[in-house]
C-alpha cells in the first residue's frame, strides 16, 4: 500500500531554513509527480508546490515562490522541501501528497501522508 | 483564480447535502474539479477527482458534477452518516497552479 511519511519539522525563528522530508513506499516513486500542500492553523489547504516525475518542472504557489524548493531523489524514494527565509505565515502541518495523472488534460492528489508540524516564531 | 465554498453545511443522518464551489474566473470546465475530505484530526483523502469519479473504495452515496452556467462544482452526500462528518475541500487548476476552495465543514445532527 502507499505510505508516504514526512518528517524535518519542528520550531524556528523568522528568517531561519527548514528542510522538510517525505518519504515514500508502494508505489513506483520514479514514474510519479509529487507536491507539497499545507494547512495553517484553524485555516484551509494551501497548495506549495508540485515537481514532475523526473523533477525536470517544478512549480510554486505565490506565497513561498522564490523561498521554498522542491526536490526529489528517486533512487532514495524521497521528496524534499527545503524552506528558506521562514515567516510566521508558513506555520502550519506540511503535507507531502503524490500525483496522479488522469490524462493529457489534468491530474489530482490520489494520496496524503500524515504530515509535519512547521512552526515559525521569535 | 479562487474557489469559494460556503463555510459550513449542516443536515440531518440519511438526508442528502450538497455542497458548493464557485469558481471566481476562468471557465470550471476548463481545469477538472477535485474534492477531498478531511476528517478531524486526520490527513485529507479524495473522495473525487476528474469532475465526478470516485477512487476506489469512495461509496456511490458521494457524487458532484460541474455547472457551466454558474461556473460551480457541487459535491453531494446522500444518505448522510455521522461519519461523513468532516471538512470538504474543492481544488482545481490554472495553467500550472493548484487552487483549493476554503473548505466547507459539512455538520451532521
Amino acid at each position: 500500500q502507499v505510505q508516504l511519511v514526512e518528517s524535518g519539522g519542528g520550531v524556528v525563528q523568522p528568517g531561519q531554513s527548514l528542510r522538510l522530508s517525505c518519504v515514500a513506499s508502494g508505489f513506483n516513486f520514479n514514474n510519479y509527480g509529487m507536491h507539497w500542500v499545507r494547512q495553517t492553523p484553524g485555516k484551509g489547504l494551501e497548495w506549495v508546490s508540485v515537481i514532475s516525475y523526473d523533477g525536470s518542472n517544478k512549480y510554486y504557489g505565490d506565497s513561498v515562490k522564490g523561498r521554498f524548493t522542491i526536490s526529489k531523489d528517486n533512487s532514495k524514494n524521497t521528496l524534499w522541501l527545503q524552506m528558506n527565509g521562514l515567516r510566521p505565515e508558513d506555520t502550519g502541518v506540511y503535507y507531502c501528497a503524490k500525483d496522479q495523472r488522469i490524462d493529457d488534460s489534468g491530474d489530482y492528489i490520489d494520496f496524503w501522508g500524515q504530515g509535519t508540524l512547521v512552526a515559525v516564531s521569535s | 483564480f479562487m474557489l469559494s465554498q460556503p463555510h459550513s453545511v449542516s443536515e440531518s443522518p440519511g438526508k442528502t447535502v450538497t455542497i458548493s464551489c464557485t469558481r471566481s474566473s476562468g471557465s470550471i470546465a476548463d481545469y477538472y474539479v477535485q474534492w477531498y475530505q478531511q476528517r478531524p484530526g486526520g490527513a485529507p483523502t479524495t473522495v473525487i477527482y476528474a469532475d465526478n469519479q470516485r477512487p476506489s473504495g469512495v461509496p456511490d452515496r458521494f457524487s458532484a458534477s460541474i455547472d457551466r452556467s454558474s461556473n460551480s462544482a457541487s459535491l453531494s452526500i446522500s444518505g448522510l452518516k455521522t461519519e461523513d462528518e468532516a471538512d470538504y475541500y474543492c481544488q482545481s487548476n490554472d495553467y500550472n497552479t493548484w487552487v483549493f476552495g476554503g473548505g466547507t465543514t459539512l455538520t451532521v445532527l
